[in-house]
């Protein structure tokens, strides 16, 4: 069983820039959340895609968007980088609709802004 | 608000010894809860979880924990713990607010266990 795997593994960029990371969901799973892990705290939600759509939504402006695609892959675009928004981004996998089952986490994507 | 607290940044034990690590809870309605583990430059791993039923929940590595309703807590419990436990735990709650396939989790800050020889 393969689990979430997500790239690149690390990333730097200038403030003004976009970026795009990219998710792999577990097989089987066909949910993907993304979080935001700022250091030293624990992760914040960023927006969740079922189905190919976004079906919720953390405190982050829009020029924070994503994509799910046929396979469930998702997308992670943010434009008009800024220097908070370093930090390390994770993706999360899971099954069903009931939230009764955890969430499976890639090793994230760790992103500094200059 | 929903919200989670781990009051603990660090806690510190020593080998063999019981390990506690606290976590509170705040919300409306039933609380799905989750423990998840961070090793270092890692994603989380699942630990344990409670949706419903017996109050003492068993996890892996022989992490288990205690829903206690009245008191707003799930605390992870290790009966011995190990050197290789030192690593960042993370309590969370399921966002119930939602419905329809929302998973939104909401984390503590995390604590950091030491566990020394």
């Amino acid at each position: 069983e393969t689990g979430v795997t997500q790239s690149p593994t690390h990333l730097i960029k200038t403030r003004g820039q976009q970026v795009t990371l990219r998710c792999s969901s577990q097989s089987g799973h066909n949910t993907v959340s993304w979080y935001q892990q700022a250091l030293g705290q624990g992760p914040q939600f960023i927006f969740q895609y079922y189905r190919e759509e976004e079906n919720g939504r953390g405190n982050f402006p829009p020029r924070f968007s994503g994509l799910q695609f046929p396979n469930y892959s998702s997308e992670l675009n943010v434009n008009a980088l800024e220097l908070d928004d370093s930090a390390l981004y994770l993706c999360a996998s899971s099954t069903g609709t009931g939230g009764n089952q955890p969430q499976h986490f890639g090793d994230g994507t760790r992103l500094s802004i200059l | 608000a929903q919200s989670v607290a781990q009051p603990e940044d660090q806690v510190n034990v020593a080998e063999g010894n019981p390990l506690t690590v606290k976590c509170t809870y705040s919300v409306s309605g039933n609380p799905y809860l989750f423990w998840y583990v961070q090793y270092p430059n890692r994603g989380l791993q699942f630990l344990l979880k409670y949706i419903t039923g017996d109050n003492l929940v068993k996890g892996s590595y022989g992490f288990e924990a205690e829903f206690n309703k009245s008191q707003t807590s799930f605390h992870l419990k290790k009966p011995s713990a190990l050197v290789s436990d030192s690593v960042l735990y993370f309590c969370a709650v399921r966002d119930i607010r939602f419905s329809g396939g929302y998973n939104k989790l909401i984390f503590g800050a995390g604590t950091r266990l030491a566990v020394h020889p």
